[in-house]
């Protein structure tokens, strides 16, 4: 089992740049998160979807955008990348709301 | 809003030695905590998932509490080896988080051989 898969493992950008972090899950879970963790910080959620084709933001969701057109696939896509999305970003996954969360191995994002 | 505090913030342990980490939210009003663990440079593990209506979940050498009234979770870790070392991190999901996991900035242990 694959689980949650998350591309590239690491990403230097220049200040101004756009990229789209990718996740895929194989589980068939419904819910699917975008976090970023920041050093010495908890984890912050950007984004949420409960299925395909439904996506909200979460606490810090400026400067991201992120679609849900299938159940497997969760892209977080980054418009004019900031010193300030300096950070890893987990996509994870679960069955439900009050279920288990699976993660992915993150994304470790540069922006200089 | 949901505050989520884990005490200590780094633990050493000698090889053997049966330790507890805590962790403490400050509104009851929740679904479930969940523990993970963390290596470096990798993704979250999910180790127990502990329901609202639940008082502890085990799993190996691993036994999670949850008491809502006092808003506390203890991780208890039995003869700790040196691969238990890593960070530890405590999450809250609940009704006034949305769809939010609350989490706290961990605790790192080292259980040294």
């Amino acid at each position: 089992n694959a689980g949650v898969t998350q591309t590239p493992k690491f990403r230097i950008l220049k200040i101004g740049q756009s990229m789209t972090l990718q996740c895929t899950q194989d589980m068939n879970h419904n819910y699917m998160y975008w976090y970023r963790q920041d050093p010495g910080m908890g984890l912050k959620l950007i984004y949420y979807s409960v299925g395909a084709g439904i996506t909200d933001k979460g606490e810090v969701p400026n400067g991201y955008n992120v679609s849900r057109s299938t159940t497997e696939d969760f892209p977080l896509r980054l418009e004019l990348a900031a010193p300030s999305q300096t950070s890893v970003y987990f996509c994870a996954s679960s069955y439900s709301r009050d279920a288990g969360l699976f993660f992915g191995s993150g994304t470790q994002l540069s922006v200089l | 809003k949901q505050e989520v505090t884990q005490i200590p913030a780094a633990l050493s342990v000698p090889e053997g030695e049966n330790l507890v980490l805590n962790c403490s939210f400050t509104d009851s009003a929740i679904y479930n905590l969940q523990w993970f663990r963390q290596d470096p440079g990798k993704g979250l593990t999910s180790l127990l998932l502990i329901q609202s209506s639940q008082r502890e979940q085990t799993s190996g050498r691993l036994n999670a509490s949850l008491d809502k009234s006092s808003g506390r979770s203890t991780l208890y870790i039995a003869a700790s080896q040196p691969g238990d070392s890593a960070t530890y991190l405590c999450a809250v999901s609940g009704s006034n988080s949305g769809y939010a996991l609350n989490f706290g900035k961990g605790t790192s242990l080292l259980v040294t051989p």
